[in-house]
């Protein structure tokens, strides 16, 4: 398996525009999860899916923030309109149920990130 | 609610010698634990897990980290320090899977950055 893909690598945008950030998980996996991670707050979780269906978005900052997960194999995360404090570097990462793993993997796969930043 | 306590934002050790991360939680239920690592501009790769069983888990490079329930640490290890081992580290807590309703989630600390000094 590829692990799990997110695309762009680095993104930069101006104040404003509109950005979307892409993640594929791994296949069969069916949590779901996007994080924010800068400097100042570390990683926060913004929102998680489970099996396609949103279940927490109580991380998500502002209503310019949203989510979406249309099928099992991608979701994306898009900020319209961007700020220049919405500057971080996003991190999808998946992973089976616990306990339905029987060759106890456990945990999160990561993917590699965006880097984000509006100028 | 469960959370997680790193000791030490960063840590400086010499090549050779031990290394010692910090990390304390607090869960009403048994928990899952988790080492991650996050070297320069990468994403987070596990190091190790505890789920159930042996309470001294061994994860990869060398690392391993004890469950211990009364002192609800779960500290990670290294007898001998590498270079390449300078990176972040991010200790994390999840419910065990007999909270149903809690999934796979994840609760990370704030990571503790490594050293490591030639």
């Amino acid at each position: 398996d590829a692990g799990v893909i997110q695309s762009p690598r680095h993104e930069v945008t101006e104040m404003g525009q509109e950005v979307t950030l892409r993640c594929k998980p791994i296949s069969g996996h069916d949590y779901l999860f996007w994080y924010r991670q800068t400097m100042m707050r570390g990683l926060e979780l913004l929102i998680y899916f489970n099996n396609n269906v949103p279940i927490d978005d109580s991380g998500m900052p502002e209503d310019r923030f949203s989510a979406k997960m249309p099928n099992a194999s991608f979701s994306t995360l898009k900020i319209q309109p961007s700020e220049p404090r919405d500057s971080a570097v996003y991190f999808c990462a998946s992973s089976f149920s616990w306990g339905t793993d029987t060759t106890l993997n456990y945990g999160y796969t990561f993917g590699s990130g965006t880097r984000l930043t509006v100028v | 609610a469960q959370s997680v306590t790193q000791l030490g934002s960063h840590v400086s050790v010499s090549e050779g010698a031990l290394v010692l991360l910090r990390c304390n939680y607090s869960s009403s239920v048994p928990p899952y634990l988790f080492w991650y690592v996050q070297y320069p501009n990468q994403g987070l790769q596990l190091l190790l897990k505890y789920t159930t069983g042996a309470t001294l888990v061994k994860g990869i490079n060398g690392f391993e980290a004890e469950f211990k329930k009364s002192e609800t640490s779960f500290h990670l290890t290294k007898p001998s320090a590498h270079m390449s081992d300078a990176a972040e580290y991010f200790c994390a807590v999840s419910p065990a899977p007999a909270i149903y309703n809690q999934g796979g989630k994840l609760i990370f600390g704030q990571g503790t950055e490594l050293s490591v000094k030639p």
